[in-house]
């Protein structure tokens, strides 16, 4: 297996514009999860989903953030109007749902993303 | 608001060295503690995934142990290497209706040869 896929894996924007990320999960994972990192808040969840479903957005900083996820295999987190402040690494991880909570989220290798 | 802890923030050791850290979490509600391991502009993989008070897991010179009465887990790494140089973080679950992590700030390793 190829593993969680991101894309793209760097990004740089001027403030105002509208930023889509992009995660492929592994095949068969029912979770989907989209983390932001930065230096001040460490590893943040923002928003899981699970069978393509939302579940919890709360860490979904503003209306700016919207999160989709359209079928088992692709979602994409967006902002729009970008602002410098959301400039982080935003990562996508995956995982099974059998064994939950015990289950191992598998990261993808994240998108650097710095808002000018 | 769930607070995981980790500490040192960060740690500087000679190869060689033994080396452990702390990952302080609520005691209350506990279903299970993960481990990760992250390396510098790589993505965070999995080490361990802890349930049981008392338990004990090992992967090579790394292990780990668990106390959920008093809400900690240490993490040992023995004989440090270069390439263990990273930052290692600890999840934990609160309770079995909530499916998602919550990630402390990690602990950064840093081993000079």
């Amino acid at each position: 297996d190829a593993g969680v896929i991101q894309s793209p894996r760097h990004e740089v924007t001027e403030m105002g514009q509208e930023v889509t990320l992009r995660c492929k999960p592994i095949s068969g994972h029912d979770y989907l999860f989209w983390y932001r990192q930065t230096m001040m808040r460490g590893l943040e969840l923002l928003i899981y989903f699970n069978n393509n479903v939302p579940i919890d957005d709360s860490g979904m900083p503003e209306d700016r953030f919207s999160a989709k996820m359209p079928n088992a295999s692709f979602s994409t987190l967006k902002i729009q109007p970008s602002e410098p402040r959301d400039s982080a690494v935003y990562f996508c991880a995956s995982s099974r749902s059998e064994l939950q909570p015990q289950e191992t989220q598998y990261f993808g290798p994240g998108t650097r993303l710095l808002v000018l | 608001i769930l607070n995981v802890e980790q500490s040192p923030q960060s740690l500087h050791v000679q190869e060689g060295d033994s080396t452990n850290f702390t990952c302080s979490f609520p005691s209350s509600n506990f279903y299970a503690l993960h481990w990760y391991r992250w390396e510098t502009a790589k993505s965070p993989e999995a080490l361990f995934v802890m349930t049981l008070n008392g338990d004990e897991k090992k992967k090579g010179r790394i292990s780990a142990t668990l106390n959920t009465k008093e809400g900690y887990s240490y993490l040992y790494i023995k004989g440090s290497q270069p390439e263990d140089s990273a930052t290692y973080l600890c999840a934990f679950y609160k309770s079995y209706n909530t499916d998602k992590l919550i990630f402390g700030t990690g602990t950064r390793l840093q081993v000079f040869p």
